[in-house]
């Protein structure tokens, strides 16, 4: 079964930095596209970045563009998403999420992991 | 960048009714609409696809239709375990984007 464990979610001040990851297993890895939604507290899903499967294509929401950053590893199975120059609006629980097939992300999100909260306050 | 529509907010149903729930696109997403199910502390699960196909798993009282900018989403006997969130999803273009939601609460 695909499984999907995020981590890296926590407390950081205005301004700062966070890396979250997302453990991937069940699954050839390189052969799916990946994305990250977040949810705000008590609001809606929101798109964040999505990445090809070879890593070398990847698309950003404008409200995180030039502050965040989606990466993988292939040979650890393993999603990043570097979150620099934090704000308050960017706490949320975020997701990782797979799509259905195929190394572009073309497709809708069919795995998703548990979540990892992201609380940006002073 | 496509701005999804639901309708409406919230929607009460007895458990054994019909549920209809609306999406409408700012513009055309062609067939690539998603819709998933979210229940509260979980991640969302995805219920149909293409805008009428469903996914893996998902019981038949869930059916999809529309294309272009109109989609409905339909739960034909509502279930006690039905009773959550719904979100529409357009993968048409980029950004992706979602509705702000719809939920389905026990009348």
């Amino acid at each position: 079964e695909v499984q999907l464990l995020d981590s890296g979610g926590g407390l950081v001040q205005p301004g700062g930095s966070l890396r979250l990851s997302c453990a991937a297993s069940e699954f050839t890895f390189s052969s799916c596209a990946l994305s990250w939604v977040r949810q705000a507290p008590g609001k809606g899903l929101e798109w964040v970045s999505s990445i090809s499967g070879s890593g070398d294509t990847t698309y950003y929401a404008d409200s995180v563009r030039g502050r965040f950053t989606i990466s993988r590893d292939n040979s650890k199975n393993t999603l990043y998403l570097q979150m620099n120059s934090l704000r308050a609006e960017d706490t949320a629980v975020y997701y990782c999420a797979r799509v259905m097939s195929g190394k572009l992300p073309a497709a809708p999100l069919l795995y998703w992991g548990q979540g990892t909260l992201v609380t940006v306050s002073s | 960048e496509i701005v999804m529509t639901q309708s409406p907010a919230t929607l009460s149903v007895s458990p054994g009714e019909r549920a209809t729930l609306s999406c409408r696109a700012s513009q055309s997403v062609s067939s690539k609409l998603a819709w998933y199910q979210q229940k509260p502390g979980q991640a969302p699960r995805l219920l149909i696809y293409g805008a009428s196909t469903r996914a893996t798993g998902i019981p038949a009282r869930f059916s999809g239709s529309g294309s272009g900018t109109e989609f409905t989403l339909t739960i034909s006997s509502l279930q006690s375990e039905d009773f959550a969130v719904y979100y529409c999803q357009q993968y048409n273009d980029w950004p992706r984007t979602f509705g702000q939601g719809t939920k389905v609460e026990i009348k």
